[in-house]
């Protein structure tokens, strides 16, 4: 079954634990990317991934970093989480726009759940 | 800049009668327009999208969105509402170009919009 599955679903935590929310998805699709959803704000983009080794800044990247190793794994790592990071994440894919006649719609994991105390 | 707005926070609507949910767009060149819709605790699932071509648009759960280039709208609807439709809504449109000038695959959305459907 296609999909991108998000690792923990939920998580609570304190300011400056170190954490990584996995992100793995089987469909071999070149883009990768990470949202946060909060409310009233709709979803912003954190970071994104157009291949392996290739990454770049979304809207809203402080506080975030992120690595593309291997092509289905991307990772998202909060060096030193701070309450403002407390939110829902979620990952997406999809095939780069252009390529293989995709118009590059996004899917996306079951969302993790993140609070930091 | 790309953008997308949803003007509802809300909407109610009774088992049965049509529904309509908004979203107007703002783009330079022509848009890609999404629908994306989100069941409690779960991710967000694609269920249509303009590209280019007919301005009715059929996707999933029979739900479809009119694309409307003077009033820049892109109005999901569907006929007769199930109280099972009931979740978040979201528009989206993709950015018009990346940073390194070419095509991007980033999508962004609207605020959302809450489809209550009563039995």
């Amino acid at each position: 079954e296609a999909q991108v599955t998000q690792n923990p679903r939920y998580l609570i935590t304190v300011t400056g634990k170190k954490l990584t929310v996995t992100c793995s998805q089987n469909m071999n699709h070149e883009y990768m990317s990470w949202y946060r959803q909060d409310p009233g704000l709709g979803l912003r983009q954190i970071y994104y991934s157009m291949n392996v080794e290739v990454t770049d800044k979304g809207d809203v990247p402080e506080g975030y970093k992120v690595s593309r190793k291997e092509k289905r794994n991307f990772p998202l790592i909060l060096e030193s989480p701070s309450p403002n990071q407390t939110s829902l994440y979620f990952c997406a894919s999809s095939y780069l726009s252009g390529g293989t006649g995709s118009t590059g719609e996004l899917f996306f994991g079951e969302g993790s759940r993140l609070t930091v105390l | 800049a790309q953008s997308v707005a949803q003007p509802e926070d809300q909407v109610n609507v009774a088992e049965g009668n049509p529904l309509t949910v908004k979203c107007t767009y703002s783009v330079s060149g022509n848009p890609y327009l999404f629908w994306y819709v989100q069941y409690p605790n779960r991710g967000l699932q694609f269920l249509l999208k303009y590209i280019t071509g007919d301005n009715l648009v059929k996707g999933s759960y029979g739900f479809e969105a009119e694309f409307n280039k003077s009033q820049t709208s892109f109005h999901l609807k569907k006929p007769s509402a199930l109280v099972s439709d009931s979740a978040l809504y979201f528009c989206a449109v993709r950015d018009a170009v990346g940073i390194y000038g070419g095509a991007t695959n980033k999508l962004i959305f609207g605020t959302g919009t809450l489809l209550a459907v009563q039995p």
